[in-house]
């Protein structure tokens, strides 16, 4: 079945500190979507990519999908102790079906 | 307020019990999802229904059954609860090409 990785698993930077997560494929993704979820809450969408080479910005988050849209990252510049959470990537399959990748947890320390 | 709700947001179910998890969603998508987050994990599929009157299975569909009441209300239902079922359960919906929005979720412990 499809699998979408991501990586790091887990990463603890002090505020201020840049990050990212990467999430890649063995396969041509068609487009990909990301996801925040805060401690204990549900899934909020962040982005959707679509085109090769896509870059996206949203404030400190910069989201981009690779040329060969087989990989996406998602970048944080200067974090800050609200981007606390795990960001997951997810490719849209038939049915508007989304498949999650396996998500990235992100602890800022103060 | 806009969005998905579901009903109820914590459980414990008994071995062998069943259970309705409820959702409804109030803004006019055609599209709804049932998925299920173990820790540490992502969220797999468990049921989607494409449009209202379709349903059909998901990555992990054993042990649940589901109904499109309508075009708002989607429900997970667990005919005999197992400890393999103790997960958090997360409906979701779209209008297609965009954003999941999804329920704040349910908290679900079988003992």
């Amino acid at each position: 079945g499809q699998q979408v990785m991501q990586i790091p698993q887990y990463q603890h930077v002090q505020e201020g500190e840049d990050f990212t997560t990467y999430c890649n494929s063995s396969t041509t993704l068609s487009n990909i979507q990301w996801y925040k979820q805060r401690p204990g809450g549900h899934p909020v969408f962040l982005i959707q990519l679509v085109k090769s080479g896509e870059v996206k910005k949203q404030k400190r988050l910069t989201f981009q999908f690779g040329e060969a849209k087989k990989n996406s990252s998602l970048h944080i510049t200067a974090t800050q102790t609200t981007d606390v959470g795990t960001y997951f990537c997810a490719e849209i399959t038939g049915f508007q079906k989304l498949v999650f990748g396996t998500g990235t947890r992100l602890l800022v320390s103060p | 307020n806009a969005g998905v709700t579901q009903t109820p947001k914590f459980q414990v179910l008994k071995t062998g019990q069943s259970m309705t998890l409820q959702c409804a969603q109030d803004m006019n998508h055609n599209s709804m999802y049932w998925y299920r987050q173990d820790p540490g994990m992502g969220l797999r599929l468990i049921y989607y229904s494409a449009s209202e009157g379709t349903t059909d299975k998901g990555e992990v569909p054993n042990g649940y059954n589901v109904s499109r009441l309508n075009k708002r209300e989607f429900s997970l239902r667990l005919e005999s609860a197992a400890p393999s079922q103790t997960s958090v359960y997360f409906c979701a919906s779209t209008a297609g090409n965009y954003g999941y929005t999804f329920g704040s979720g349910t908290r679900l412990t079988v003992v």
